[in-house]
């Protein structure tokens, strides 16, 4: 069964600590994003990549970093310089190759910073 | 630079009432179209898409949406919306050759109540 798995669901941290969040896909996409989503705010691209080992900024990347080593896999950092963490997080895939790009969804992680 | 623009926030139906959700675009290129869903608890998934051919396009559980170019719309529309069609729908576009390396903008989402 084909699909993009984040994990944990849900994720606490104290202030000042970084924390990762994993996203896997088995759909042989080359592409990978992700996204922070708050009410009322639509989703906002942190970071993606198209190819393994290369990535790049979104419109949101400050404080976030993440790494693309592996063609299933695109773990984002949350850092402790990220001003306002607690958001839901979204990672997503797309296949290149096709005209129309629609990416497809993890169910998200829900990080709650106090 | 591109951008999305959803005119309905919130919106509140009664079961049986027809439904439409306004889609804006600012991009005079080649774009492509989506409509996605989130339904409480559950992951964002495609709707519907149009990247050519029929303007109207039909999508899962009786939706539909229509590319009007010279308005720069992708209006979501259903004729009759049940309770289940509760949910936040988003409508995105990749914009071609604007340099913005075929990422998807967003607009910022519509959250759909229906009343049973």
């Amino acid at each position: 069964d084909g699909g993009i798995t984040q994990s944990p669901k849900y994720l606490f941290r104290k202030e000042g600590q970084n924390v990762t969040l994993s996203c896997e896909q088995n759909l042989n996409h080359d592409a990978m994003y992700w996204y922070r989503q708050d009410p009322g705010q639509g989703l906002r691209l942190i970071y993606y990549s198209q190819i393994v080992n290369d990535f790049q900024k979104g419109d949101i990347a400050e404080g976030y970093s993440v790494s693309r080593e592996k063609k299933e896999s695109f773990p984002l950092t949350v850092t402790s310089a990220q001003k306002n963490p607690t958001a839901f997080y979204l990672c997503a895939s797309s296949d290149q190759g096709k005209i129309a790009y629609e990416q497809y969804f993890g169910p998200g992680t829900r990080l709650t910073v106090t | 630079a591109q951008s999305v623009s959803q005119h309905n926030h919130h919106v509140i139906l009664s079961e049986a009432a027809s439904l439409e959700l306004g889609c804006n675009y600012s991009y005079g290129g080649t774009v492509n179209l989506f409509w996605y869903v989130q339904y409480p608890g559950q992951h964002l998934q495609l709707l519907l898409k149009y990247f050519s051919g029929d303007p109207l396009v039909k999508g899962i559980k009786g939706f539909e949406a229509e590319f009007i170019k010279s308005k720069f719309s992708f209006n979501l529309r259903k004729p009759s919306v049940q309770w289940s069609d509760t949910a936040e729908y988003f409508c995105a576009v990749t914009a071609f050759g604007a340099g913005n390396n075929r990422k998807l903008i967003w607009g910022l989402g519509t959250s759909l109540a229906v009343n049973p």
